[in-house]
Order: structure tokens, then C-alpha cells, then sequence
């Protein structure tokens, strides 16, 4: 099976950097996604990590460690509008993606 | 990017009705489209995954008697909730996968999702 574990909730500040961690175990591991969700809508795609290291995009940057079934979600220079949940998702063999529970992130001013 | 539809955006039924969602994929095809149901601060549990032309596979506990999936063309998929129970009230979202996508062959985009409530 996958286990795919993230924190609940954070908190921040705006205009800092905050670091949502994702750690998952799954066999066959093809990547990982990061998606983010405002409430009451549908997620929106923010990044796929295939090989180890750092992607950067914009304010959001991702993280992967294929060894140690971890990643990583950098935000910086966080505004309001970043308050919303962060998936975690991993996809493995020819399954569809299995989503973490998701951390809430709620920016304060 | 890739933009998924779906419809309607909310619907509210008696127990007892069939409800039909619509998933489209509005610039891409997608042989393979997701059904996902989300509860209330909760994460997306996968329903089914729906290949074009072909049966689509249900994860285990869904009831594929109770939520009929169809998946006629590579733009559409249709959910059917039938004979629709108050507990079956909740966020439905619909997501394709775009084999072209920048982001990688298994990049989901997701439909804007339908709230269903069942009286």
C-alpha cells in the first residue's frame, strides 16, 4: 500500500518562508506532485518531482529525495492569498495519484 | 494550461433521483480521467479511474452498481450517482490526465468540482 504523511496545519507569517514536508512510503514511486486547494474549490497543480533535487517556480519551489521518500513545498515572500491546504501526492506504477491529507496553511498579516 | 470542466457546479436532489456529472477536457484529450469524492477538510479519496472505450475501475468499498461511470469520447466522462441517498451528499471532483502536459505524462488537471446534496 502508500502511506503519504504531512502535517495538518501551519501557520505563517506574511511575507516570510515556510516549508510544508511531505514524507511518503510506496513501492513502484513514478513521482510526486504538489497541489494547492482554496477552500470550497478544486486543487490546482503547483509542481511534479520525478528526480532528486530542487525545482524552483516563481515564489514556490519543490523538493524531492527519492531515498528517503521525502519532499519538500518552499514558499516565499508569502502573501494572504497562499492561505488554502497543500496536497502531497504520490503516483506509483500505473495507479492513479494518492493524495496526503493535506496541510492547511494559514497566512496572518 | 490544460482546462478541465465540469457540470453542474452544485446540484440539489431528492433521495431516491440519479445525478449525472459531466467532466470534460476542454484542450486536451485525456484517455484517462479520475473521480474523486471529498468530504469537509478532508483529502480526495479516489472513486474510480475511467480509461476512454473501456470499463472503469473502481477502488475498493466504491459501489460500481451505485456510481455509474461512462467514458464515451477522450473529452468526456460522466459519473452518474444512482438512487442518490442523503449520504451521498459531498464534493465530487472530476480531474484528466494530460499525457502532454509540461508538468509530466501523469499531471492531473481537476474539474472545478460539484456539490451534491441529497435531501
Amino acid at each position: 500500500g502508500q502511506n503519504i504523511d504531512q502535517p495538518t496545519e501551519m501557520t505563517a507569517t506574511e511575507g516570510a518562508i515556510v516549508q510544508i514536508n511531505c514524507t511518503y512510503q510506496t513501492s513502484g514511486f513514478n513521482g510526486l506532485f504538489w497541489y494547492q486547494q482554496h477552500a470550497g474549490e478544486a486543487p490546482t497543480f503547483l509542481s511534479y518531482n520525478v528526480l532528486d533535487g530542487l525545482e524552483e517556480k516563481g515564489r514556490f519551489s519543490s523538493f524531492l529525495s527519492r531515498s528517503k521518500g521525502y519532499s519538500y513545498l518552499l514558499l516565499k515572500e508569502l502573501q494572504m492569498k497562499d492561505s488554502a491546504s497543500y496536497l502531497c501526492a504520490v503516483t506509483a506504477g500505473r495507479r492513479a495519484l494518492t493524495f496526503g491529507s493535506g496541510t492547511r496553511l494559514q497566512v496572518q498579516p | 494550461g490544460a482546462v478541465v470542466s465540469q457540470h453542474p457546479s452544485r446540484v440539489i436532489c431528492k433521495s431516491g433521483t440519479s445525478v449525472k456529472i459531466e467532466c470534460r477536457s476542454l484542450d486536451f484529450q485525456a484517455t484517462t480521467m479520475f473521480w474523486y469524492r471529498q468530504f469537509p477538510k478532508k483529502s480526495l479519496m479516489l472513486m474510480a479511474t475511467s480509461n476512454e472505450g473501456s470499463k472503469a475501475t473502481y477502488e475498493q468499498g466504491v459501489e460500481k452498481d451505485k456510481f455509474l461511470i461512462n467514458h464515451a469520447s477522450l473529452t468526456l466522462s460522466t459519473l452518474t450517482v444512482t438512487s442518490a441517498h442523503p449520504e451521498d451528499s459531498s464534493f465530487y471532483i472530476c480531474s484528466a490526465r494530460d499525457p502532454y502536459s509540461a508538468g509530466g505524462p501523469e499531471t492531473q488537471y481537476f474539474g472545478p468540482g460539484t456539490r451534491l446534496l441529497v435531501l
